[in-house]
């Protein structure tokens, strides 16, 4: 089955930076798009930031562009989100999510999320 | 990035009522649209994708459908573990952006 586990989360003050992690397993990982979805305490769902699976096409939200970077390590089976210029408003619930079984985008597959809180 | 509008944001209704939500996108997706469902302190899941498409698992009483801008959502008879929030989301080009959401509740 299927598996995605965030790690990395934590406190943070404003200005700080902060990588989040994903390990995936139960899938071969090489074959797949990697995203990233964030829920602000008590709000919606937000998409964050996505990789293709060969790492050559990233997208990013507007709110993140140009300080948050994706990346991806097939041989290790994770995905990485470098969030840096942090502000409160990044106070989130982090998800890693993958479509498996449909087309990129429908995302079947959900990691339990890791809190990231951005606070001085 | 499309913008997707969903409506009402809230939802207050009775089991057994038929309930139907909306989404409006910016611009014509086909039909590349996926909703799903947050229980209160749950992970979302996925119940349809590709505007009618039921994931497998879920019950019949869920339905999409739609195309190009416009898309609907409908519970035909409200179950009582139905309760929830429910979110659209376009997949016709990344950045693959959600709608607001959609609490339903019962009255």
């Amino acid at each position: 089955e299927v598996q995605l586990v965030e790690s990395g989360g934590g406190l943070v003050r404003p200005g700080g930076s902060l990588r989040l992690s994903c390990s995936g397993s139960g899938l071969t990982f090489s074959s797949y798009a990697m995203h990233w979805v964030r829920q602000a305490p008590g709000k919606g769902l937000e998409y964050v930031s996505g990789i293709s699976n060969n790492g050559v096409r990233t997208y990013y939200a507007d709110s993140v562009k140009d300080r948050f970077t994706i990346s991806r390590d097939n041989s290790a089976k994770m995905v990485y989100v470098q969030m840096s210029s942090l502000r409160p408003g990044d106070t989130a619930v982090y998800y890693c999510v993958v479509a498996y079984n449909w087309n990129d985008g429908s995302f079947d597959y959900w990691g339990q999320g890791i809190l990231v809180t951005v606070s001085s | 990035d499309i913008q997707m509008t969903q409506s009402p944001s809230s939802l207050s209704s009775s089991v057994g009522d038929r309930v139907t939500i909306t989404c409006q996108a910016s611009r014509d997706i086909s039909n590349y649209v996926n909703w799903y469902q947050q229980k209160p302190g749950k992970v979302p899941r996925l119940l349809i994708f590709g505007a009618s498409n039921l994931q497998p698992g879920v019950p019949s009483r869920f339905s999409g459908g739609g195309s190009g801008t416009d898309f609907t959502f409908t519970i035909s008879s409200l179950q009582p573990e139905d309760i929830a929030t429910y979110y659209c989301q376009q997949y016709h080009n990344p950045p693959y952006t959600f709608g607001l959401g959609t609490k339903l509740d019962f009255k």
